[in-house]
């Protein structure tokens, strides 16, 4: 089974201008989170969707927006980059069930920097 | 607002020897989750612990959950090189969906 998918991995952008980043989850998987990971601040939530609607959001400004597509694929968009915007970007799926727990399955990340 | 501190926040450790790597949380959770991360990659599960008491073990891992002292320990028996990496524990801010909310993160260094 293919895990989670991520892409670019790498991007270089500079500040002003904006990104968008890809996940694709597990087959089968309809819950997608994603996570922003600094020196600095560490691993830090960004949002969770579920059947293409957001159900969790971290404490982000508004620049940092995702959605869901039907097929649960995943895509995370930061507008106005700024270079605090550098970072390693997690994606993360799981099989949810409602009267059970499923734990995520961590994507390789995107490795974002902003000049 | 939930707060994960992990302590210590590096440590370097001889091989062959035993240490324990803690993780106290500020708010009432019972969903404990331990990763591994190795430098330029992602998150590797090592354990999901769900209840008070719950221990699990895998090779020279154990994990343990204390949630009435809001305390997870990640205790590293007779320590391998393989071993060096950076640990991370998470808990699970909502019920019925998904945010996690990490440590700091643990430097591992073991040392031949």
């Amino acid at each position: 089974k293919a895990g989670v998918t991520q892409t670019p991995r790498y991007l270089i952008k500079t500040r002003g201008q904006q990104v968008t980043l890809s996940c694709s989850p597990i087959s089968g998987h309809r819950s997608v989170s994603w996570y922003q990971q600094t020196p600095g601040q560490g691993l830090q939530f960004l949002f969770e969707y579920f059947s293409e609607t957001q159900r969790n959001k971290g404490n982000f400004p508004g620049r940092f927006s995702g959605r869901q597509f039907s097929n649960s694929r995943s895509e995370m968009n930061v507008s106005t980059l700024e270079l605090g915007d550098s970072a390693l970007y997690l994606c993360a799926s799981s099989f949810f069930i409602l009267t059970s727990y499923n734990e995520q399955f961590f994507g390789p990340g995107t490795r974002l920097t902003v000049l | 607002e939930l707060k994960v501190e992990q302590n210590p926040l590096f440590l370097s450790m001889q091989e062959g020897k035993n240490y324990t790597i803690y993780c106290n949380y500020s708010t009432t959770s019972d969903r404990l989750y331990w990763y591994r991360q190795d430098p330029g990659k992602s998150l590797e599960s090592l354990f999901v612990l769900l209840s008070n008491g719950a221990v699990k073990q895998e090779g020279r891992l154990m994990a343990s959950l204390d949630t009435k002292a809001r305390l997870s320990t990640l205790h590293i028996t007779a320590a391998v090189h393989d071993l060096s990496a950076t640990y991370f524990c998470a808990v699970d801010m909502s019920s019925g969906t998904y945010k996690y909310i990490f440590g700091t993160g643990t430097r591992l260094k073991v040392l031949a």
